[in-house]
């Protein structure tokens, strides 16, 4: 089966820290994504990646980077986290479309990095 | 831009009816449509997936239909249980990214 691991679940950091959220897939997929989660919001895209090295900007990119310098592992980052940054992250990933796959291009995800800054 | 509204936003009910839930998707250039329930707390757990040339895709108590001309996915949940409280997502991936609804809160009560 497909694992996508995010590797902190629960983090609390302080206003202006910078702040690393790893993700990583065991299934070679080609796309990954971060998304954040908040009550009443859904799920917004913050980043994605189609392929190592690249990256494009989702919805609401602002105060976040990500770095993809392994096709198994896309990170986000927050230069310096504030207190709106507070929320459920996502991490998900999948096959390129059109690529031979049983699961048709299934998105999986992880099981979420709970942030707290204050 | 691809939209997807799901209704209703929540549902409460007793234990052992079927229940309906609706996705609706503006553009009908699709390639697949994916099922997803999370349980509070937690990720997203992919129920199922069906692409854009069928009809229907079953998975034990849980039967999906898809009615692309029309912009239209329905959840259908068989005798349902209180294990299946939890929130249920519909995406549909017309390019590399996928647009999800808001998801249908469910609470199924004993």
């Amino acid at each position: 089966d497909v694992k996508v691991t995010q590797s902190s679940r629960y983090l609390v950091k302080r206003t202006g820290e910078k702040v690393f959220l790893e993700c990583v897939q065991d299934m070679d997929h080609e796309n990954m994504f971060w998304y954040r989660q908040d009550p009443g919001l859904g799920l917004r895209l913050i980043y994605f990646s189609y392929d190592v090295k690249m990256k494009e900007k989702g919805d609401i990119p602002e105060g976040y980077s990500v770095s993809r310098e392994k096709k198994e592992r896309f990170s986000l980052i927050l230069e310096s986290a504030s207190t709106n940054q507070t929320s459920m992250y996502l991490c998900a990933s999948s096959l390129t479309r059109g690529s031979p796959d049983r699961s048709g291009n299934t998105i999986y995800f992880g099981e979420g990095s709970w942030l707290t800054v204050v | 831009k691809q939209e997807v509204t799901q209704i209703p936003a929540a549902l409460s009910v007793p234990e052992g009816e079927n229940l309906v839930l609706n996705c609706s998707f503006t553009d009908s250039a699709i390639y697949n449509l994916q099922w997803f329930r999370q349980d509070p707390g937690k990720g997203l757990t992919s129920l199922l997936l069906i692409q854009s040339s069928q009809r229907e895709q079953t998975s034990g108590r849980l039967n999906a239909s898809l009615d692309k001309s029309s912009g239209r996915s329905t959840l259908y949940i068989a005798a349902s249980q209180p294990g299946d409280s939890a929130t249920y997502l519909c995406a549909v991936k017309g390019s590399y990214i996928p647009t999800f609804g808001r998801g249908t809160s469910l609470i199924v009560h004993p």
